[in-house]
């Protein structure tokens, strides 16, 4: 299995402003995933973040305002940028690889914008 | 995409009765069916998963069904306790080609003692 420490586990923004969010795995996994949950709402794949090399995102998510870095196998950071009150929502990592059974969740970020 | 559309939205029940969550996907390549159960304030857990391998697994009070033919699959609870109220979230992925999972909308079951 694999235990992910994600940071901050909360915040409070202005709006305008940006936060960036690590998710630190504790061994290498092949794939890393950011999901959105809305208040009231289910999990939205934001994008896959791929090691060296650009993060594939789903449509309705795009790179300029949800960067998104994996500079090695244990580690990424997506950034919610010039945040506004909709932004406001839990964001989660997920990990998978072939030494985890099934997806391992971290225990998330609650943003509030303000 | 995989789309996973899930029903009811909400489910009320006596303790000591059955629940049934259902859902249905679209991509036949799917091969990995997790369900999460979710508490107030905190980030889902899974309680019970099914490969496409597989028609039926239990734990305990808690059983799923896939029909692959169909394309759903189900989650069953028996003899339902208070504590089981929360939100259930099923999801649908390839895992074996790594991708990430597409989650229905939730249901939200409230169980009465």
């Amino acid at each position: 299995s694999a235990v992910i420490s994600q940071k901050p586990s909360r915040d409070i923004c202005q709006r305008g402003t940006s936060l960036t969010i690590q998710c630190q795995v504790d061994s290498q996994v092949t794939m890393m995933f950011w999901y959105r949950q809305q208040p009231g709402q289910s999990l939205t794949l934001i994008a896959t973040a791929n090691q060296g090399s650009e993060a594939t995102y789903e449509s309705g998510f795009v790179i300029d305002k949800f960067p998104i870095s994996r500079p090695n196998l244990t580690f990424s950071t997506l950034t919610v940028s010039n945040m506004s009150p909709e932004d406001s929502s839990i964001y989660l990592c997920s990990v998978t690889g072939s030494h985890i059974y099934g997806y391992t969740f971290g225990s998330g970020t609650r943003l509030t914008v303000v | 995409g995989e789309n996973v559309e899930q029903h009811p939205s909400t489910l009320s029940v006596q303790e000591g009765d059955s629940a049934v969550i259902k859902c249905t996907y679209s991509d036949s390549a799917s091969n990995y069916f997790p369900w999460y159960k979710q508490e107030l304030g905190k980030g889902p857990q899974l309680i019970i998963d099914i490969r496409s391998n597989v028609g039926e697994k239990k734990d305990q009070r808690i059983a799923v069904t896939l029909n692959k033919t169909a394309k759903h699959f189900s989650l069953h609870i028996t003899e339902t306790q208070p504590e089981d109220s929360a939100v259930y979230f099923c999801a649908a992925s390839m895992i074996q080609a790594g991708t990430a999972l597409i989650f229905g909308k939730g249901t939200t079951l409230s169980v009465s003692s």
